[in-house]
């Protein structure tokens, strides 16, 4: 799997926006963008993916370069809640592609109340 | 309806010792896989089922780590002659199997301390 370099941390104020980081310069084109949080003392969660499109969802929106080597998780208002770690990670969608998330250490985001 | 389950939530045991983590998915998910994730890292792959067989096994650390799905619910991770490394937190996740993005749902994990 493609490997993927993020922030090691990130800080916020409660109700702002947050834009999180993710580059992915070997990214291939069958290569999915995931990003998964989690939350202290929990397992992982999905939050949203993308291809080439941007995309939205209850949770957050995916903003996705043209030319693929970069994208950008987007908090609309950040709440305490959404203190976590947060991993961009690239799945081979082809056939024969593994079906196992691969980690990296990811961003830890801290909310500011 | 009821998330991944994992028992116990926490295992304390001694170097040498034999356990097992079990893993209860989301009930009709085919896929279930297993990781380990050691304090101020992300999780790491261990093994991947698809039903009764292991589809990737690929994570699994050495010949000390075994992992069955017997009937292609419930899986057991086993772990012989512990080591002290041994020692992180044991996440279990399903899936409904292949799909776009096929969403792994996460278990809380059980925490393995080896002495």
């Amino acid at each position: 799997d493609a490997k993927t370099t993020q922030p090691n941390s990130m800080e916020s104020n409660e109700e702002e926006p947050v834009h999180l980081p993710c580059n992915h310069s070997t990214i291939s084109g069958t290569d999915y963008i995931h990003w998964y949080r989690q939350l202290p003392s929990q397992g992982p969660e999905y939050v949203i993916h993308g291809l080439t499109s941007n995309v939205n969802n209850r949770m957050a929106s995916l903003a996705i370069a043209e030319d693929r080597k970069s994208s950008t998780l987007i908090l609309h208002r950040a709440t305490l809640r959404d203190a976590a770690v947060y991993y961009c990670i690239l799945r081979d969608r082809t056939q024969g592609g593994s079906e196992k998330l691969v980690f990296g250490k990811g961003t830890k985001l801290t909310v500011n109340p | 309806g009821a998330g991944v389950s994992q028992t116990p939530s926490n295992k304390v045991t001694e170097k040498g010792k034999y356990v097992e983590l079990r893993c209860d998915p989301i009930s009709g998910h085919t896929a279930l896989y297993w990781y380990r994730q050691s304090l101020g890292q992300g999780p790491e792959f261990l093994i991947y089922f698809q039903g009764t067989g292991a589809a990737d096994d690929s994570g699994l650390p050495n010949d000390r780590f075994f992992a069955v799905r017997p009937e292609g619910s419930v899986s057991t991770l086993k772990i012989q002659r512990t080591e002290r490394g041994d020692s992180a937190v044991y996440l279990c996740a399903s899936s409904a199997g292949l799909a776009e993005h096929n969403e792994q749902f996460f278990g809380p994990g059980t925490r393995l301390t080896v002495l």
